[in-house]
């Protein structure tokens, strides 16, 4: 079946610094989701990306759809306590009613 | 604060109990799905529905029992579950089936 590798699993970073993060597929996908999740809550959409080479902002957050439609990345500048979480990746195929999700990066910042 | 509210938050039963969890959501959003999640680990899709229809079952046991009674509902009917079962539940809507899926909190699930 499908997979997705999402890579770090884990970072420890500093406040301040930029933190980078990418997942990349067996498989084309037509769309590419990051989600962000705290403990106890369910996941959030942070950024949707649904064309080839597509650069999205939200906020500190940019993410691109890879041009060969099998990876993509997520970008954190300027990190921020409220940024710790686990930030998953997800994708789908065109007409696809499922999610491939990637297995997570647990982001950790040291004040 | 999310759009898709799941009830109960948390829940405690036994193995012989029957209890459902429940999903509302008021975004005009006609696919909702149910995932599990272990600690640690992606949400894995247990069930898709579109258009008030069943369109996906992953091949989840008989133990736990999907229900759609109208477009903004989502039930997961549980019966005779196992300590396996324990995990977060979480519900999501989108759109359509292909669009991107917002998710609920979750309910905490604990089978003693």
């Amino acid at each position: 079946g499908q997979q997705l590798n999402q890579s770090p699993q884990s970072m420890f970073i500093q406040e301040g610094e930029d933190v980078s993060m990418n997942c990349t597929s067996s498989s084309i996908f037509n769309t590419w989701l990051w989600y962000k999740q705290d403990p106890g809550e369910g996941p959030v959409l942070l950024i949707a990306l649904y064309k080839a080479g597509e650069l999205t902002s939200n906020g500190r957050l940019t993410a691109q759809f890879g041009i060969t439609r099998k990876d993509s990345f997520l970008n954190i500048s300027a990190s921020i306590p409220s940024d710790v979480g686990i930030y998953f990746c997800a994708g789908s195929e065109q007409g696809a009613q499922k999610l491939v999700f990637g297995q997570g990066t647990r982001l950790t910042i040291n004040p | 604060d999310t759009e898709v509210t799941q009830t109960p938050k948390h829940l405690v039963m036994g193995m012989t109990n029957k209890k459902s969890l429940k999903c509302e959501q008021h975004m005009g959003h006609r696919a909702m799905y149910w995932y599990k999640q272990k600690a640690k680990k992606p949400p894995e899709l247990m069930f898709v529905y579109s258009y008030e229809k069943l369109s996906i079952n992953e091949s989840v046991p008989s133990r736990f029992s999907p229900e759609c009674p109208n477009s903004s509902l989502l039930n997961l009917h549980l019966h005779a579950l196992q300590p396996e079962d324990s995990a977060l539940y979480l519900c999501a809507s989108s759109h359509e089936g292909n669009q991107p899926q917002h998710f609920g909190d979750g309910t905490r699930l604990s089978i003693l």
